[in-house]
């Protein structure tokens, strides 16, 4: 399996709080993605990156921001949590854009 | 990216082969046919891809139709750790090809 970990793996915080959630990976990947998967809607994408300092929007990337200062971490930020993202997440790395990407355990997150 | 089309479940013996089809009739010329399984409430799991080849690695064969409209994936003795939502992704490579689009995919649930 590919060395991917998420931390915490379960969270529940209230409204209006800010919640950050980690990925690392020991795989010295250049790509790091973060996605989000609800029921009837799969995994969407959320931010990732495509280096050190260097990030891009997915699809949903409304109310995230994402940082990466270093090659093997990669953080997700809510800066107000809401209820709609009460979501699971799941971190996911690659070695170009263009190849198959590992997936991390993901995080339940529960806001309230 | 092209769209995919997969039966919602199917059913596989222990230790049968199991055979997914995926219809994906509008993939272009530069598009691959990946395959991903994700087992209960963990993360996505990369199983295999291809272009036009069969491919096979230790998990599994892929078929790809010589039109390339069609595929299979086989499980070749499926166990009961093979149960699985399993999805058919068709994506385009090279640069700038960052998002995995999941759809519904297919419920295989393995019975001893």
């Amino acid at each position: 399996d590919a060395g991917i970990t998420q931390s915490p793996r379960h969270k529940v915080t209230e409204t209006g709080t800010p919640v950050t959630l980690r990925c690392h990976q020991t795989e010295n990947h250049r790509y790091m993605y973060w996605y989000r998967q609800d029921p009837g809607h799969g995994l969407r994408l959320i931010h990732y990156s495509y280096g050190v300092k260097d990030t891009d929007k997915g699809e949903v990337s409304d109310g995230y921001s994402v940082s990466r200062s270093k090659t093997e971490d990669f953080l997700l930020t809510l800066e107000s949590a809401t209820s709609s993202q009460t979501s699971v997440y799941f971190c996911a790395i690659s070695e170009a854009s263009s190849y198959e990407q590992y997936f991390g355990p993901g995080t339940r997150l529960t806001v309230t | 990216d092209a769209k995919t089309t997969q039966p919602p479940s199917m059913d596989c013996a222990e230790g049968r082969a199991a055979n997914l089809p995926c219809n994906h009739s509008t993939i272009s010329g530069n598009e691959y046919v990946y395959w991903y399984r994700q087992i209960h409430s963990q993360g996505p799991q990369y199983i295999i891809h291809g272009l036009k080849n069969n491919e096979t690695n230790e998990m599994a064969s892929l078929i790809i139709t010589e039109d390339r409209k069609s595929s299979t994936l086989i499980l070749p003795h499926a166990t009961l750790r093979d149960t699985a939502v399993y999805y058919c992704i068709v994506r385009a490579g090279g640069a700038g090809a960052q998002k995995l689009v999941f759809g519904q995919g297919t419920r295989l649930t393995i019975n001893p």
